[in-house]
């Protein structure tokens, strides 16, 4: 099974909302990746988890907080954002310990901030 | 830094027709290549990847071989088919890069009966 799941897949929020994105993977990889994908752009790497711990944030804005319950779960907390935050966020995962590794990714969860 | 470098689409080609998308990048060390795929409304998956030079990576009848000598990785399919609408994206991973993967712009490929 090489599936990445992502909830929801569609979230409308105000700039005054608080909300969180899920993303689960039962591959048993333990690096896990929250990715920003704006429309005709390729994917722009956030923040990187490695074991459990951040290992890269890509200077992403405090608006956006990930956290890393267990090896298995992905979150990333939404508050006070802003209309130019709309895109689609993808997470993906992979194997640690070599970066030959694929990553895999889910389907996405399309963020539009009124 | 490093990067790469893809074809500007949207490619726009008829059922059965030959397929190349180019690819070439630039890179401080000794990277993985993948082709990434990504359907309407989708995530990415992952379609080929070759790990070294003279590696050749297939998958669904798409093929992509690792150039050294020409920096490239070229996406190829002899006959495509109009499930393969979709766009592409060319991607390499550093050696010791931290799993940091460098994307291409990507490449729209319509295919028309």
């Amino acid at each position: 099974d090489t599936e990445v799941t992502q909830t929801p897949k569609h979230l409308v929020m105000g700039m005054t909302n608080k909300k969180s994105l899920k993303c689960e993977q039962h591959m048993g990889h333990r690096a896990m990746y929250w990715y920003k994908q704006k429309a005709k752009k390729p994917p722009e790497l956030m923040f990187v988890y490695s074991y459990e711990k951040l290992s890269i944030n890509e200077s992403v804005p405090s608006r956006f907080s990930p956290e890393c319950p267990n090896s298995s779960l992905l979150n990333l907390h939404l508050h006070a954002l802003q209309p130019e935050d709309s895109a689609l966020y993808l997470c993906a995962s992979s194997l640690e310990g070599a970066d030959s590794y694929e990553q895999y990714f889910g389907p996405g969860t399309r963020l539009t901030v009124t | 830094g490093d990067s790469v470098t893809q074809m500007e689409g949207p490619v726009t080609l008829s059922e059965e027709a030959f397929l190349t998308i180019n690819c070439t990048y630039t890179a401080t060390g000794y990277p993985s290549l993948f082709w990434y795929v990504q359907y309407p409304g989708e995530g990415l998956q992952l379609l080929l990847k070759a790990t070294k030079a003279d590696d050749k990576g297939s998958n669904k009848g798409f093929e992509a071989t690792y150039r050294k000598e020409t920096t490239s990785f070229h996406l190829e399919k002899g006959s495509v088919q109009v499930s393969d609408s979709a766009v592409y994206f060319c991607a390499l991973v550093l050696t010791g890069g931290g799993n940091k993967l460098t994307f291409g712009t990507g490449t729209q490929l319509k295919v028309e009966l």
